[in-house]
């Protein structure tokens, strides 16, 4: 069963630093390209950051560009986000998300097949 | 202020067929395949449509995608209570080089 189980939400205060990280199991973690994608509360869903397969290749959303940054571990089968200069705004849920790849006539357009629980960052002082 | 636009409610009896639209633009839904998310009360987002109209193992036959240019669609034939969630569209915007998401469509069944 594909599992993926964030942890290191917290309470922050503004101007703080936080890492989440995200323990998959249940697939080739290695074989597969990972995000994370926020929520805050009562809002909708927002992207913010990919990591390909071997982590050299990242892409970052503007909103958070500068402040956060992806990585991977392979042989620990684990995803982190390290979030730093922390503001209220950035109070959300954290969701770690898995992609998939769905190739059709030579094309091979992606799709977050599977997403975790999520972990709570609550950024006040 | 998202690049792709939904409404943000919709509502149904048990059994009718409702449609929810999501709207963009040439960079996103009219370049690249969309995906469709349902988000139960409480839990996380789940993949329900893939590449426009293709549905993950496990998805009932009453959910349905379909493109046409710079919109999309996902219709739920059949209602059932147990459909109350939000739902959201998500392609890739290639102007923004991200991943985006319309602002969610919270379907009520009356």
């Amino acid at each position: 069963e594909v599992q993926l189980v964030e942890s290191g939400g917290d309470l922050v205060q503004p101007g703080g630093s936080l890492r989440l990280s995200c323990a998959a199991s249940g697939f080739s973690f290695s074989s597969f390209e990972m995000h994370w994608v926020r929520q805050a509360p009562g809002e909708g869903l927002d992207w913010l950051s990919y990591i390909d397969l071997r982590g050299s290749n990242v892409n970052i959303a503007v909103s958070v560009r500068g402040r956060f940054t992806i990585s991977r571990d392979n042989a620990k089968n684990s995803l982190y986000l390290q979030m730093n200069s922390l503001r209220a705004e950035d109070t959300a849920i954290y969701y770690c998300v898995r992609e998939s790849r769905y190739c059709s006539g030579g094309d091979c357009p992606g799709a977050f097949d599977f997403w975790g629980q999520g972990t709570m960052v609550t950024v006040s002082s | 202020q998202s690049v792709v636009t939904q409404p943000p409610s919709a509502s149904g009896t048990p059994g009718q067929r409702v449609t929810i639209s999501c709207s963009g633009s040439s960079s996103n839904i009219g370049g690249h395949t969309v995906n469709w998310y349902q988000q139960l009360p409480g839990a996380a987002p789940k993949l329900l449509i893939y590449n426009n109209n293709r549905r993950p193992s496990g998805v009932p036959d009453r959910f349905s995608g379909s493109k046409s240019g710079t919109s999309a669609s996902l219709a739920i034939s059949g209602l059932q209570s147990e459909d109350e969630a939000v739902y959201y569209c998500g392609p890739w915007d290639a102007s923004l080089n991200a991943w985006v998401f319309g602002g969610g469509t919270k379907l009520t069944v009356l």
